[in-house]
C-alpha cells in the first residue's frame, strides 16, 4: 500500500512566525521527496525536493529528511502571508515511476 | 516556453455525454500523468504514460480511457460522464527532478 500521509490542517501561524509541516510515508525503500505548493485554483508547483538525510536549505525553506523514522517535513522560517497556501508533500515510491501525493496541508498565515 | 499546457480549463458536462481532455508538453520528457483532485482527498492518479506507445493504470482509472498520441500529446476521455467525474484534472509531466504541471481542467458533470 502506497500511503502518504499529512495533516489537512488548517495550520495557523502568524506572520513572522516558523511553520512547521509534516508527512510521513509508507515504503522504506523511498529514496526522492518532493514539497509542493499549491495557491487556491492554481496548479502544483515544486518548492523543494531532498534525497538524503538531515536538512536542506533554500532561503526560508528548509526540508528535513529521516528515512528510518520514513518521516519529511518543511519548516517556513518568517512566514508571510503570501505563504498561505496548501503544501503537498509528493514520493515516488519504489518500483514506481510515478508520484504519490499526500492529501495536503492548508497554511494560513494571518498579518 | 509553455511547459504543459491543458485545454479545455473548464467544461460542464451532462450526465452521460462524453469529452477528451488534451494535454501536450514541449519539454521532450518520456513521461507524462493525469491526475484529478478532490477535496479533501489530494491528487489522485488516473492514468499514466511512461513512454511513447504505453499507458498504465493509476489508482482511480475506472470510468476513464487515454491515448498517448506522440511524446508531446496524451489525452483523458471520459466516455460517459458521471456526476462522481466532477473534479479538478491536471496533466503533468515529469523530468527527473520534478513534475511539472498544466493549469489544471475544472470539471462539473451534472
Amino acid at each position: 500500500q502506497k500511503e502518504v500521509e499529512q495533516n489537512s490542517g488548517p495550520l495557523s501561524v502568524p506572520e513572522g512566525a516558523i511553520a512547521s509541516l509534516n508527512c510521513t510515508y509508507s515504503d522504506r525503500g523511498s529514496q526522492s521527496f518532493f514539497w509542493y505548493r499549491q495557491y487556491s485554483g492554481k496548479s502544483p508547483e515544486l518548492i523543494m525536493s531532498i534525497y538524503s538525510n538531515g536538512d536542506k536549505e533554500d532561503g526560508r525553506f528548509t526540508a528535513q529528511l529521516n528515512k528510518a523514522s520514513q518521516y519529511v517535513s518543511l519548516l517556513i522560517r518568517d512566514s508571510q502571508p503570501s505563504d498561505s497556501a496548501t503544501y503537498l508533500c509528493a514520493v515516488p515510491f519504489s518500483g514506481y515511476s510515478t508520484l504519490t501525493f499526500g492529501k495536503g496541508t492548508m497554511l494560513l498565515v494571518s498579518p | 516556453n509553455a511547459g504543459v499546457t491543458q485545454t479545455p480549463k473548464f467544461q460542464v458536462l451532462k450526465t452521460g455525454q462524453s469529452m477528451t481532455l488534451q494535454c501536450a508538453q514541449d519539454m521532450n520528457h518520456n513521461s507524462m500523468y493525469w491526475y484529478r483532485q478532490d477535496p479533501g482527498m489530494g491528487l489522485r492518479l488516473i492514468y499514466y504514460s511512461a513512454s511513447e506507445g504505453t499507458t498504465d493504470k493509476g489508482e482511480v482509472p475506472n470510468g476513464y480511457n487515454v491515448s498517448r498520441l506522440n511524446k508531446r500529446e496524451f489525452s483523458l476521455r471520459l466516455e460517459s460522464a458521471a456526476p462522481s467525474q466532477t473534479s479538478v484534472y491536471f496533466c503533468a509531466s515529469p523530468s527527473n527532478t520534478e513534475a511539472f504541471f498544466g493549469q489544471g481542467t475544472r470539471l462539473t458533470v451534472v
